[in-house]
């Protein structure tokens, strides 16, 4: 899976713990981001990074946030788990061209299973 | 507001049928739009996009999808399919100008039978 690993595979947690997944990427590709899948719903963007300290919301980042001190890694951490956020989470990483701007297509990780109990 | 559809959650069909995997969207402007596949337990993979050009795009593994600007369509296609292709498929759109954000459609369930 393209240089991309997600720690953990599977996590099982409490109601109201804070839990951390991690994305690595060998491929110093300039854009990150953290899906989930959920039945039903597809995939749907958390948040983004493009590049280190640069972050940005997706379309359901309420209860989540990220960092990215490095280029390689990119950590999604829920402040407090709730049952909602049990889910398929998805680490993907994308480049730019040679002009910057261009991104044409994602390179997934192999996601986290996370259950909130 | 950016949006992909996915009318069927499964599409059945004969192995050696010719299979349509169906991709309807919403986007500001002109679209870039992406076939992926999933397979169980991974990562999505993907197939094939289509960012200008010729509206028959050919992708891995055999598969190809038809751009339709007035039916904002993007439906995949194989002519023969293969047990291997039973999957998960998801299409995604991803705006011109705003290159961060891909959205993706809800995922069609293909099964292949022998």
């Amino acid at each position: 899976d393209a240089g991309i690993t997600q720690s953990p595979r599977h996590k099982v947690t409490e109601t109201g713990t804070p839990v951390t997944l991690r994305c690595h990427q060998t491929e110093n590709h300039r854009y990150m981001y953290w899906y989930r899948q959920d039945p039903g719903h597809g995939l749907r963007l958390i948040h983004y990074s493009y590049g280190v300290k640069d972050t940005d919301k997706g379309e359901v980042s309420d209860g989540y946030s990220v960092s990215r001190s490095k280029t390689e890694d990119f950590l999604l951490t829920l402040e407090s788990a709730t049952s909602s956020q049990t889910s398929v989470y998805f680490c993907a990483i994308s480049e730019a061209s040679v002009g910057g701007e261009t991104n044409e297509k994602l390179f997934f990780g192999s996601g986290t299973q996370l259950s909130v109990l | 507001a950016q949006s992909v559809a996915q009318p069927e959650d499964q599409v059945n069909v004969a192995e050696g049928n010719p299979l349509t995997v169906k991709c309807t969207y919403s986007v500001s402007g002109n679209p870039y739009l992406f076939w992926y596949v999933q397979y169980p337990n991974r990562g999505l993979q993907f197939l094939l996009k289509y960012i200008t050009g010729d509206n028959l795009v050919k992708g891995s593994y055999g598969f190809e999808a038809e751009f339709n600007k007035s039916q904002t369509s993007f439906h995949l296609k194989k002519p023969s399919a293969l047990v291997s292709d039973s999957a998960l498929y998801f299409c995604a759109v991803r705006e011109l100008y705003n290159f961060n954000k891909f959205y993706f459609g809800s995922g069609t369930k293909l099964n292949v039978k022998p």
